[in-house]
């Protein structure tokens, strides 16, 4: 079955720099990626996707990385803000629309 | 905000209790899918309406059961509670077809807790 993990944990951050975050998904099958946001007693929120015919995507101050390769994807934050402290999720999509999230990454974005 | 509410917001119930979990999805979205999130983990795919039927069903148990109404909303039922199923409850509709993804929006989650 699809199993979707994160690399670290909590990501500690200081304002105006680049955040990075890690993803490995294990079904090959898999053929849709989405990062989203969870804010503390929010939902998650959509950031970008990016579909397993390419390898990059960009969006406002994000970038999606894909590496079908290694089953590997990554979630880079620009100029990361105070804003963008919270919980973020990669999830994998492999047929019709149901979802399987990674157990998440918390970002803390110090001044 | 997504236009997708849930109710409550919170609730308590009692292991063995039976407890039915409310979605109001964005108006003209024909899919909902309902996940379950524990504390520090990532929501869990619990199962999906497309067009008021059953499209899809993660690992849960048969005491997990949903209906999907015509005028957009959907209930998530779960009996016979245990202390694990408290976490907080996500739904999250779409407007795509049996087979294809298109973007999903999430409610605001309603925090169960099983005492």
């Amino acid at each position: 079955g699809e199993s979707v993990g994160l690399h670290l944990p909590t990501l500690s951050v200081q304002e105006g720099d680049n955040s990075i975050i890690n993803c490995a998904y294990s079904n090959s099958a898999s053929d849709y990626f989405i990062w989203y946001k969870q804010e503390s007693g929010k939902g998650p929120q959509f950031i970008i996707d990016i579909r397993s015919n390419m390898d990059k995507r960009q969006g406002q101050r994000v970038t999606v990385l894909l590496n079908k390769t290694v089953k590997h994807l990554s979630l880079q934050i620009a100029a990361t803000q105070p804003g963008d402290s919270a919980v973020y999720f990669c999830a994998a999509e492999a047929a019709g629309n149901k979802l399987t999230f990674g157990g998440g990454t918390r970002v803390l974005v110090k001044p | 905000e997504t236009g997708v509410t849930q109710s409550p917001t919170h609730l308590i119930k009692t292991r063995g209790q039976q407890v039915t979990l409310r979605c109001s999805s964005q108006s003209g979205h024909n899919t909902v899918s309902w996940y379950q999130q524990a504390l520090g983990q990532g929501p869990q795919f619990i199962f999906q309406y497309y067009r008021e039927e059953e499209n899809g069903r993660g690992n849960f148990p048969p005491r997990f059961s949903g209906l999907q109404f015509p005028n957009y909303s959907s209930e998530l039922n779960v009996n016979a509670l245990e202390l694990d199923d408290s976490a907080l409850y996500l739904c999250a509709s779409s407007l795509a077809g049996r087979y294809a993804y298109n973007e999903q929006f999430f409610g605001p989650g309603t925090r169960l807790t099983v005492l």
